[in-house]
């Protein structure tokens, strides 16, 4: 089975400053896939960014970039320039290929944006 | 465009009462998906459904059911209801081939069990 492991349940960064939140994961797969996703006050899950496992290049969405090393398995997630509606509840999530294939989430990064 | 649509948003029930929850995807996507997010917590995977047919399921009590029906929406029934069965129930739905295809999650039903 797989798990993911999220380290830090709490973290706060300034408007405009650049914060990375981690993640760990563990599985015996060679190709998957890994997420993070957003939980704001309105509690909708929202998906931030996508990475292959058989892709080497980093994803990046705009503001947000992950850090993927696959021999540790390691999954981070970079936010430049912090802004206030940033602030939310994010999870990191792992995926194995296939149909109707379930998430299994981290147990979530609580962030503050602050001003 | 459309999302996922989950209904009721919100549904107070007493102990040992049953509760079902709806979901209906967006359209032409063929599988769905059910978590559940108590209060604090992760979501965790409840059971999936690909083409109507009970593709996963993960660690949904014996006191819940669901069924994905002809026009794909997918209800949840839970019955003998306790209280620690409050929490946030998702519903997500995506495209089931390829293997990888984005999971759309609804805004959720809050169920409070009193």
């Amino acid at each position: 089975a797989q798990t993911v492991t999220q380290s830090q349940p709490e973290m706060s960064v300034q408007e405009a400053e650049t914060v990375t939140l981690s993640c760990t994961y563990d599985t015996s797969e060679n190709n998957y896939y890994l997420f993070w996703y957003k939980q704001p006050p309105s509690r909708q899950m929202i998906l931030v960014i996508r990475q292959e496992a058989y892709k080497q290049q980093n994803a990046t969405e705009n503001r947000f970039s992950v850090n993927f090393q696959k021999a540790a398995k390691s999954f981070s997630l970079k936010i430049s320039d912090s802004q206030l509606g940033d602030t939310a509840m994010y999870f990191c999530a792992f995926m194995k290929p296939g149909t109707a294939s379930k998430l299994t989430f981290g147990t979530g990064t609580r962030l503050q944006v602050t001003l | 465009a459309a999302g996922v649509i989950q209904s009721p948003r919100h549904l107070i029930k007493e102990k040992r009462e049953t509760a079902t929850l709806k979901c209906y995807p967006i359209p032409r996507h063929d599988t769905v998906y059910w978590y559940q997010q108590g209060p604090g917590q992760d979501p965790q995977f409840l059971i999936s459904f690909y083409e109507k047919m009970q593709s996963d399921k993960g660690s949904i009590p014996d006191r819940f059911s669901a069924q994905q029906f002809s026009d794909y929406h997918s209800e949840l029934n839970m019955s003998s209801l306790e209280l620690g069965d409050s929490a946030l129930y998702f519903c997500a739905s995506s495209f089931g081939q390829p293997s990888y295809n984005e999971q759309f999650f609804g805004p959720g039903t809050r169920l409070t069990v009193l």
